[in-house]
């Protein structure tokens, strides 16, 4: 257990409907990092916040989607009209520290979405 | 884009031998790369890290080589133990990017 959590563990929702994921970093990590990973790959990068602001956002992540954080705590990654393909497994990573000294990303053990 | 990527995908090793564990990148901008090993219904976990001025680094049982004129990673893990059966990772970041781009993982599967 890293210290990151992440809630529902597995998520089954149908075509269209809207989903919500959270996670709680460890406690005062100051930057949160939502992933998504498919079976047999490597986690892909989605988007990424330093306390309560988002920096930085991948282009996989559509419209459909916005991730918040809004005191810099836990986060929210919502998905609007969820289709099939968005079926993956989401991780939260947290981390704190200089940039510079490569801090090392914590994650939580991801939630599962099924999209029948 | 660039990417990183794995030349295996399944590694059987009978418990007790050595495992090697291999990893091609292609962004030069890379400075810093790391294995991570991930457990069925887990998340990720760190093993080691290397920066882009050393060529290897050592760690509990586990050794990472870089070679970064023909960019290869490899971690090698000693005395392989049932627990290290999982999918292995390398992953990359480059200088001031936060955002780390990983292979496609590689199965490793411990014969008792």
């Amino acid at each position: 257990d890293t210290g990151v959590s992440q809630d529902p563990r597995h998520k089954i929702t149908k075509r269209g409907q809207n989903v919500t994921f959270r996670c709680d970093p460890i406690s005062e990590h100051n930057r949160l990092y939502w992933y998504r990973q498919t079976l047999g790959q490597g986690p892909e990068f989605l988007t990424y916040f330093q306390n309560e602001a988002q920096l930085e956002k991948s282009r996989l992540l559509s419209d459909r989607f916005s991730a918040e954080r809004p005191k810099g705590s836990f986060s929210t990654l919502e998905i609007q009209r969820t289709e099939q393909g968005d079926s993956a497994m989401y991780l939260c990573a947290s981390s704190t520290g200089p940039l510079e000294r490569q801090p090392e990303q914590f994650f939580g053990p991801g939630t599962r979405l099924t999209v029948l | 884009g660039e990417s990183v990527g794995l030349h295996l995908p399944t590694l059987s090793v009978q418990e007790g031998d050595n495992s090697i564990i291999n990893c091609a990148y292609s962004n030069s901008a890379s400075d810093y790369f790391i294995w991570y090993k991930q457990e069925s219904g887990k998340g990720p976990q760190f093993i080691i890290d290397i920066r882009s001025n050393m060529d290897k680094r050592q760690g509990q049982r586990v050794t990472v080589l870089l070679n970064k004129t023909v960019k290869h990673l490899s971690l090698q893990i000693a005395a392989t133990q049932p627990g290290d059966s999982a999918v292995y990772f390398c992953a990359e970041r480059d200088y001031g990017n936060n955002r780390l781009a990983f292979g496609k993982g590689n199965q490793v599967v411990v014969i008792p």
